[in-house]
Formats: structure tokens, sequence, C-alpha cells
């Protein structure tokens, strides 16, 4: 069955650091991966997702996220962390056509300035 | 924009009420799904459908049903609130092919007293 680790509930970075969120999966078939993202009392909001037509994938809000395969990896990154980058971030994974998707923890990013 | 859209965004119940949470979606998407957000937990899955009239439990059923009567509205039923069901509640849609991702209501906080 799939699954979504995200590991770190909590990360800190200084503004202007390099953000990087970690999201392993495990599947017996080939994902397709997404990473979200939640303000404060709202809903998610998709940045990215991963459907196999590129390795590395560009999102909004200048992040990205790298498939790796070797590594059952999609850890999401972005070179420069702004203050409204504050907030909660999901991985989230499926493996087949009509299951739900499959939801890590959630790991919250905050920003010191 | 498409856009899934939940009842109300703050609810108040006393215990041993009946509560109804409305979610409806302009997409004509065929899956709807509810999921439950508590801190430290993720996003845990209730109930979802992939069609008008059809249901599938998810990872936490227990307390709570849904009605798809339509193919844009889903709704949770607790049929008798209790105290351990105060959380958020999202609800989402998506089309039934596995390279798309799902779209997010703004959310449901309900509080039951």
């Amino acid at each position: 069955a799939q699954s979504v680790t995200q590991l770190g509930s909590h990360v800190s970075v200084s503004e202007g650091a390099l953000v990087l969120l970690r999201c392993n999966y495990s599947s017996s078939v080939p994902p397709y991966l997404f990473w979200y993202v939640q303000y404060p009392n709202q809903g998610l909001q998709l940045l990215l997702k991963y459907t196999s037509a590129a390795t590395l994938v560009k999102g909004i809000n200048g992040f990205e996220a790298e498939f790796k395969k070797s590594e059952t990896s999609f850890h999401l990154t972005k070179p420069s962390a702004h203050m409204s980058d504050a907030a909660e971030y999901f991985c989230a994974g499926v493996a087949q056509g009509n299951t739900p998707l499959v939801f890590g923890k959630g790991t919250r990013l905050s920003v010191i300035a | 924009d498409v856009k899934v859209t939940q009842s109300s965004r703050y609810l108040v119940k006393r215990t041993g009420e009946k509560v109804f949470l409305e979610c409806v979606q302009d997409m004509d998407h065929e899956n709807m799904f509810w999921y439950r957000q508590d801190p430290g937990l993720g996003l845990r899955l209730i109930y979802f459908s992939y069609d008008v009239k059809m249901k599938e439990k998810g990872d936490i059923p227990e307390g709570y049903s849904v009605s798809r009567e339509k193919k844009e509205r889903f709704s949770l039923i607790l049929e008798s609130a209790s105290t351990n069901q105060t959380s958020m509640y999202l609800c989402a849609s998506r089309q039934g092919a596995p390279n798309t991702e799902a779209f997010f209501g703004q959310g449901t906080r309900l509080t039951v007293v």
C-alpha cells in the first residue's frame, strides 16, 4: 500500500536561507506525488506535482522538487526562504487512478527574520 | 477559477447534536473526499465517493456517515456529535485520472462542546 513519510514535523530557517522539506514514499508501483501548502485556517493549495514527465518539477512561489526513484524521495526545496513561506507543507501520493491521495503528517515551516 | 466550497468556516455544536457539513464542487469531478485534520496527525481520510450514491470508508469512518445525491455535492454527517470530533474538516474533489491533483475547500473548524 502507498504510504508517505515526511521527516521533521517542524523546520525553522532564516530568511534568505535554503528551504529543504523531506518526503519519502513507499509503493510497489511508480507513484504520482504532490506537495501542498496550507496557510493558517485555510484549505490546502497545490504547490507542484510529479506525474513522471520530468524528475525535476517546478512549482509556484519558487519551489521545486526532485523525484529520485533510487531513494524513493520527493524532497521540496526553495533556494531562498521568504517570510511569506511560513506555513504547513504536506506531501501526498497516489499509486493508482481512483484511489484517494495519501498524505504525510505535514511539516510546519517557520521563517526567522 | 475552480472551486470547492464548504458551507461553514466555523461551527460550534453541542454534544449529541446531529451535524451536517456540506461541500459543493463546480469542476464536474467524479471523486470527492472528506478528511479531518488534527495537530500532529496530518490529514486522515474519513469517507470518499467515486460517483453519485456511491461511498467508501476511509481510515476513520466511525461516528460519521456521508451522502452524495448529486455529483457536485458531498455531505458529511455526524450522527451524534462528540467532543472528540472537534477538529478541522476538509473536503476535496478530484478527477479519476491518477495524475490529477485534489482541490480543497477552505475547511470547516468544528467545535463540539
